[in-house]
């Protein structure tokens, strides 16, 4: 299986901060990246697919970069419905893995 | 805009069957999408466990495959899972998902939509 390692796991920030938060992949997986966004007792929301394609409805302060092993997730101006916990997920092949998961919390 | 809703026990006894259905509404579930299950446990955060197309063609994580079934209802729009035995470690929140399918003759495996999640325990 494809290890997905997120960094870092907690990240403190005040709303209008840049955040980034990193995915590393355990192999190439050339662009096959989504990142997600969850809130407590919520389903997972999808916010970029293929690495850097942004969501329909998803605001563009939020950003995706990356390809091979390294992403990023970007988000330009932190706004305060943004803290929340945020996953990556391969689907470069078979079983397809999520990351631990980065809490943003506010500072 | 679709929607998806789980339904099923929210408690199975150790050695049982865990069985869930997802309902979809709002599309069809005969289209070029692909239909799955996510899990999420404390112990081991968001983990996928399998995926069905409306053929009845189906992907199982290894680490599952030997306890997992998944099937289609074509005429009930809505798709199952089955989990067997279970133990403990199988206590987590259940999400049925929607794989967009292809793009340019790529098959997709994020998930675009979710169903809000069920919690299912192994307790006896």
């Amino acid at each position: 299986d494809i290890q997905m390692t997120q960094s870092p796991s907690t990240l403190s920030a005040s709303v209008g901060d840049r955040v980034t938060i990193t995915c590393r992949a355990s192999q190439i997986i050339r662009n096959w990246l989504a990142w997600y966004q969850q809130k407590p007792g919520k389903a997972p929301k999808l916010l970029i697919y293929d690495a850097s394609s942004l969501e329909s409805g998803v605001p563009s302060r939020f950003s995706g970069s990356g390809s091979g092993t390294e992403f990023t997730l970007t988000i330009s101006s932190l706004q305060p419905d943004d803290f929340a916990t945020y996953y990556c997920q391969h689907y470069n092949s078979y079983p397809w893995t999520f990351g631990q998961g980065t809490k943003v919390e506010i500072k | 805009q679709v929607q998806l809703q789980e339904s099923g026990p929210g408690l199975v006894k150790p050695s049982g069957t865990l069985s869930l259905t997802c309902a979809v509404s709002g599309g069809s579930i005969s289209t070029s999408k692909w239909w799955s299950w996510v899990r999420q446990s404390p112990g081991k955060g968001l983990e996928w466990i399998a995926e069905i197309y409306h053929t009845g063609e189906s992907n199982y994580n290894p680490s599952l495959k030997s306890r997992v079934t998944m099937s289609v209802d074509k005429s009930k729009n809505q798709f199952s899972l089955k989990l067997s035995p279970v133990t403990a470690a199988d206590t987590a929140v259940y999400y049925c998902a929607r794989i967009p399918g292809y793009r340019g003759g790529y098959r997709l495996g994020y998930f675009d939509s979710w169903g809000q999640g069920t919690l299912v325990t192994v307790s006896s």
